[in-house]
């Protein structure tokens, strides 16, 4: 079983359209990410819930707008697509909660490639 | 806020040989993790290595082993006995203790391992 999966993988789209990326993890972490790694491959956190709260908002144009239905689940949906936001976004979880399951670590998905055209 | 440096954008080295990956970091904070991250060629993130700052003793992971200098905060990868399929982008990171887990990570390491 895939511990965290993104689907899609790959997405080629055009620019103005409006896509969604979804992100599941069977880990039963409490915390749930969303990274962007750009062209030179430098990754940075956008967005972060816990327990479906909204804790980390990073300075992300409004146009990608986070949903998560529950702890389980993050989604990620991009309105208006330009060609600057072409990259491979990363979901990833993690235990918050302090104790001993909080190790720091992240668990990461397999990463899904976004192409605008 | 906390940054992160990885000043060797590239390096290689020869199969079997060591090498030595470097990293250094800045944080007003006491307790913080510090991690390597490894991405092979088809892009999955896998964790190489974890250290907790309050920790004195280097960790070590098989070949993996970190020399954690917390006063020169420094957090350096040395991969021994190098095989092929280490070949990847090697990503330092750190993220604070207390609840918060947001890894701020550096710019990365391109490995080549060679024959």
């Amino acid at each position: 079983d895939t511990a965290v999966s993104q689907t899609p993988k790959y997405l080629v789209t055009q620019m103005g359209n409006d896509k969604s990326i979804k992100c599941e993890q069977n880990l039963g972490h409490d915390t749930m990410y969303w990274y962007k790694q750009d062209s030179k491959k430098f990754l940075k956190i956008m967005f972060s819930y816990n327990n479906k709260e909204l804790i980390i908002n990073e300075t992300v144009p409004n146009r990608f707008s986070p949903k998560s239905p529950d702890k389980a689940h993050l989604n990620l949906h991009i309105n208006s697509l330009e060609l600057g936001d072409s990259a491979v976004y990363f979901c990833a979880s993690s235990q918050r909660r302090s104790g001993i399951l909080n190790t720091g670590e992240l668990f990461f998905g397999e990463g899904s490639r976004l192409t605008v055209l | 806020a906390q940054t992160v440096t990885q000043s060797q954008p590239e390096m290689s080295v020869q199969e079997a040989e060591t090498v030595t990956l470097s990293c250094t970091y800045d944080t007003s904070e006491s307790n913080y993790y510090l991690f390597w991250y490894k991405q092979p060629p088809s892009r999955q993130m896998i964790l190489v290595i974890r250290q907790e700052a309050y920790k004195q003793q280097n960790a070590t992971e098989n070949r993996f082993s970190v020399n954690f200098q917390k006063a020169a905060k420094s957090f350096s990868l040395k991969i021994s006995d190098s095989q092929l399929g280490d070949t990847a982008m090697y990503f330092c990171a750190s993220s604070l203790t207390g609840g918060g887990n947001k890894l701020t990570f550096g710019t990365g390491t391109q490995l080549k391992v060679e024959l």
